[in-house]
């Protein structure tokens, strides 16, 4: 099915364990990003991609990897989870050529312990 | 850098107008989008601007202002279902961040 996926939508997890994010879409879409969303804070910009092989940092990228070898994924690994990285993650995709298409994927809700 | 502004919360009737406004400052602008967000889900899109003026969808208006740098969204006969999280963000064309405000809690009573 068209669309953008995360993968798990639910994990808990300790202080220390690394952990990976996983975030598909099927549209071909140029740029993805990461957020994280916190009571508070609203939505924060963690890193994001204007093409395969391109990323960049956002607002807060510490404790945080990507990579995107493929326009399809873009995969969110915390190397060493902290309790501050308890948080909903959300993926989204835009479209390169007309902005004005913009999905995000349903989340996931990471708890570390 | 960026930065966005939103008020954080507000109150409105069921079947009224509601006015929810945005103001930014950004290095180089490539548009400004509005979403919705219902407690527990994710953001889902609602419009997109890029140009000035005012752009119609439904029950649902965007407004702006690059001069300015503001931007509102209109909801109209508004309904209960309309609770939910309203978002702003916007698009830099220098760095090509899409970074968010804090969002306005828009509450919709009978």
């Amino acid at each position: 099915d068209a669309g953008i996926t995360q993968s798990p939508r639910y994990k808990i997890t300790e202080t220390g364990r690394q952990v990976t994010l996983m975030c598909h879409q099927t549209w071909s879409h140029s740029y993805m990003f990461w957020y994280r969303q916190d009571l508070g804070h609203g939505l924060r910009l963690i890193y994001y991609s204007a093409a395969a092989d391109i990323t960049d940092k956002g607002e807060v990228p510490d404790g945080y990897v990507v990579s995107r070898s493929k326009t399809e994924n873009f995969p969110l690994t915390l190397e060493s989870a902290t309790r501050s990285q308890t948080s909903v993650y959300f993926c989204a995709s835009l479209a390169g050529g007309s902005y004005n298409e913009q999905f995000f994927g349903p989340g996931t809700r990471l708890t570390v312990l | 850098g960026q930065n966005i502004d939103q008020p954080t919360e507000m109150t409105a009737t069921e079947g009224a107008i509601v006015q929810i406004n945005c103001t930014y400052q950004t290095s180089g602008f490539n548009g400004l989008f509005w979403y919705q967000q219902h407690a527990g889900e994710a953001p889902t899109f609602l419009s997109y601007n890029v140009l000035d003026g005012l752009e119609e969808k439904g029950r649902f208006s965007s407004f702006l202002s690059r001069s300015k740098g503001y931007s509102y969204l209109l909801l109209k006969e508004l309904q209960m279902k309309d609770s939910a999280s309203y978002l702003c963000a916007v698009l830099s064309s220098n760095t090509g961040k899409l970074i968010f405000g804090q969002g306005t809690t828009l509450q919709v009573k009978p």
